[in-house]
């Protein structure tokens, strides 16, 4: 039950975009569809952004769009606004019934 | 307004136990599966457990090793994580989150710190 990598780290300029990886196995992010990204400022509870590798809730602005390729799935946040800088998650059903997070991406807004 | 609310975070002794709770309100409680998930200071989020709408499904995040109880009160519209033998490295943000599917937590708490140490 290993989490999932993701980069420590990502910047963009206002306008731009920047695309965040969330590399799992077979076993999980390659094995199923269901990913999810969840975007957490500081000192607040996370946000769902993205389910099912490309679905966004009620709400989520289209800037956001998710997509896998394998056993990697990813966050592209287009149009970078100062908002979007915050912590970055990916998630995927596991198998075995379990849940793991990735590590976390930081994003920065230049 | 769609809320969860968790309570019962605290200081307590390695060995201890303690219970979380989260009052949900603003929707239909008993449809959704539920979570807890936690966030050890400076670090990243991990899943806890799940519970199916009608607690007929019960999971655990490996490491937790059987100290870790979740239940459910649908009349209550409540949902709880009993901890016990907790060790330092249970220290935490605990988040309950509602499943909108699967691995989709839409909804969460505010989370509710819990400190072990002596």
């Amino acid at each position: 039950q290993s989490a999932l990598t993701q980069p420590p780290s990502a910047s963009g300029s206002p306008g731009q975009s920047v695309t965040i990886s969330c590399t799992g196995t077979s076993s999980d992010v390659g094995g199923f569809n269901y990913v999810s990204w969840y975007q957490q400022h500081p000192g607040k509870a996370p946000k769902l952004m993205i389910y099912e590798v490309t679905k966004r809730p009620s709400g989520v602005p289209d800037r956001f769009s998710g997509s896998k390729s394998g056993n990697t799935a990813s966050l592209t946040v287009s149009g970078l606004q100062a908002e979007d800088e915050a912590d970055y998650y990916c998630s995927s059903y596991g198998g075995s019934n379990n849940f793991p997070f990735g590590t976390g991406t930081k994003v920065t807004v230049l | 307004e769609v809320q969860l609310v968790e309570s019962g975070g605290g200081l307590v002794k390695p060995g201890g136990s303690l219970r979380l709770s989260c009052a949900a309100s603003g929707f239909t409680f008993s449809s959704y599966n539920m979570n807890w998930v936690r966030q050890a200071p400076g670090k990243g989020l991990e899943w806890v457990s799940s519970i199916t709408s009608s607690s007929s499904y019960i999971y655990y995040a490996d490491s937790l090793k059987g100290r870790f109880t979740i239940s459910r009160d649908n009349a209550k519209n409540s949902l709880y994580l009993q901890m016990n033998s907790l060790r330092a490295e249970d220290t935490a943000v605990y988040y309950c989150a509602r499943a909108l599917v699967f691995n989709a937590f839409d909804i969460w708490g505010q989370g509710t710190m819990v400190t072990v140490s002596s």
